[in-house]
């Protein structure tokens, strides 16, 4: 079958350093999408990962290792507005889809 | 800047009621979905659209149906609501010519709505 694995909850300090892990099973994989959800809000894009390695963006940075079928979210410089639900996703195939973790919930505390 | 609407961001039924849930999205884009949310469970794919009049089937589409009779538009239907239908149900867009990057292809979602059926 296919699933993504990711931690329910995570608490870290502003301004501290936080990583939020990934590792999936599934029958295919294109790559590794990262979405931000604050709650009551829409699920937004952060960043995409197809090949190995490190991609960063800003505060945000995400490292994918195929080998290992895991990724990881790395939130540096911490905010309370980072505080939110972060969410792994796979493209599985050629039909566009994602599949989903269940989400990570990001507490920040001051 | 791409924009998902949905037609409504709070909704109340009758159990047995028929419901109906709109999606707009105003970037042409090729590709349409419906997700519903529920805690812990992550976003789990009702149905997909990737063309006018085309749909698939996703990972939960039993009791819900879908129309797409022009490419802006994504409709849900819930033909006969029940109460464990009661969730966020939240409709996405992407554009559908990703294929040179893998067929990655970022998702913009509508505000989401929740749905309560009594």
């Amino acid at each position: 079958g296919q699933s993504l694995e990711q931690p329910s909850e995570v608490t870290a300090v502003e301004g501290a350093i936080v990583q939020i892990n990934c590792t999936y099973q599934t029958s295919g994989f294109y790559g590794l999408s990262w979405y931000q959800q604050h709650d009551g809000g829409a699920p937004t894009f952060l960043s995409y990962n197809a090949l190995d390695g490190l991609e960063e963006t800003g505060r945000f940075s995400s490292f994918l290792s195929r080998s290992d079928s895991y990724g990881y979210l790395l939130l540096q410089e911490l905010q309370m507005k980072d505080s939110a639900s972060y969410f792994c996703a796979v493209s599985e195939d050629s039909n566009y889809q994602l599949i989903w973790g269940a989400g990570t919930k990001l507490i920040i505390k001051p | 800047d791409v924009k998902v609407t949905q037609s409504s961001r709070y909704l109340v039924k009758r159990t047995g009621e028929k419901v109906f849930l709109e999606c707009v999205q105003d970037m042409d884009h090729e590709n349409m979905f419906w997700y519903r949310q529920d805690p812990g469970l992550g976003l789990r794919l009702i149905y997909f659209s990737y063309d006018v009049k085309m749909k698939e089937k996703g990972d939960i589409p039993e009791g819900y149906s879908v129309s797409r009779e022009k490419k802006e538009r994504f409709s849900l239907i819930l033909e006969s609501a029940s109460t464990n239908q009661t969730s966020m149900y939240l409709c996405a867009s992407s554009s559908g010519t990703g294929s040179l990057r893998g067929y990655q292809e970022t998702q913009y979602f509508g505000p989401g709505t929740r749905l309560l059926v009594l």
